[in-house]
C-alpha cells in the first residue's frame, strides 16, 4: 500500500493566491522529504530537500521565497507556493525513504493549475 | 545539463514478448540506480534498483542491467503485459552519503505500450 500520502491531489487558484500541499509519511517517521515538480513530458526535477527541524535546502534556480517549505513534524511536511502564477502550474510530487538503505517512495502528487 | 537520459522516447511491444528500456549517464559519481514506473496524474512507483557493486538484479519479470564502463543501464521486462503499459523513468543518484544522499536525478522518461 501506499506509504506516502500527498494532498490535495489537484487544485485550481487564482493568480496571486497562495496554495498548500501536504506530503505525510503513512506509519513511518522521515525526517527528510524530498519535493519534485514536473512539467508535462518532461523529466522529474528536485526542487527542494525538506529537513525535519530545520531550514529547506533549495536546488539552484527554485526561489526559496516563493516555494515555501515547513517540515513540522516527523511526518508532515508542507510546499507552500506563493503568490502563484500560471508559469508554475505544474505537477509537484513529494517523496521520502521509509529508512536508511531503502528506495525513495513518491506520493500521488498534486497538480496545480493557475488561471 | 542532462545528466541521466533515456534516449528512447517511447517503445511499443506485443504482449507476451521482452521490453527493454535503455538509459545513460553521465556522472560517474553516481553509485545507485532506481526505474521507477509512473501512471498520469500519479506519482512514480519504485520497480527495483541496483548498486553499482553489482551488474544485475533480478525481480520476478523485472531485471536491471548495469554497465558501469559504458555508464548505461537497462530495464528489461519479461514477458510483456498490457499492464506493464506506463512511463518508465530511470534515476541514478549518490549513494555514499552526504548532502547528495537521497536526491535522485531522473531521465526524461519512456512511454512503454505493451499491445495484446
Amino acid at each position: 500500500g501506499a506509504v506516502v500520502s500527498q494532498h490535495p491531489s489537484w487544485v485550481i487558484c487564482k493568480s496571486g493566491t497562495s496554495v498548500k500541499i501536504e506530503c505525510r509519511s503513512l506509519d513511518f517517521q522521515a525526517t527528510t522529504m524530498f519535493w519534485y515538480r514536473q512539467f508535462p513530458k518532461q523529466s522529474l526535477m528536485l526542487m527542494a530537500t525538506s529537513n525535519e527541524g530545520s531550514k529547506a535546502t533549495y536546488e539552484q534556480g527554485v526561489e526559496k521565497d516563493k516555494f515555501l517549505i515547513n517540515h513540522a513534524s516527523l511526518t508532515l511536511s508542507t510546499l507552500t507556493v506563493t503568490s502563484a502564477h500560471p508559469e508554475d502550474s505544474s505537477f509537484y510530487i513529494c517523496s521520502a525513504r521509509r529508512g536508511a538503505g531503502s528506495p525513495l517512495h513518491f506520493g500521488n502528487g498534486t497538480r496545480l493549475t493557475v488561471t | 545539463d542532462q545528466q541521466v537520459k533515456q534516449n528512447s522516447p517511447s517503445l511499443s511491444v506485443q504482449e507476451g514478448r521482452i521490453s527493454i528500456l535503455n538509459c545513460d549517464y553521465t556522472n560517474s559519481m553516481f553509485d545507485y540506480f532506481l526505474w521507477y514506473k509512473k501512471y498520469p496524474a500519479e506519482g512514480p512507483t519504485f520497480l527495483i534498483s541496483i548498486s553499482s557493486i553489482k551488474d544485475k538484479n533480478e525481480d520476478g519479470r523485472f531485471t536491471v542491467f548495469l554497465n558501469k564502463s559504458a555508464k548505461h543501464l537497462s530495464l528489461h521486462i519479461v514477458p510483456s503485459q498490457p499492464g506493464d503499459s506506463a512511463v518508465y523513468f530511470c534515476a541514478a543518484s549518490v549513494r555514499a552519503g552526504g548532502t547528495s544522499y537521497g536526491k535522485l536525478t531522473f531521465g526524461q522518461g519512456t512511454i512503454l505500450t505493451v499491445h495484446p
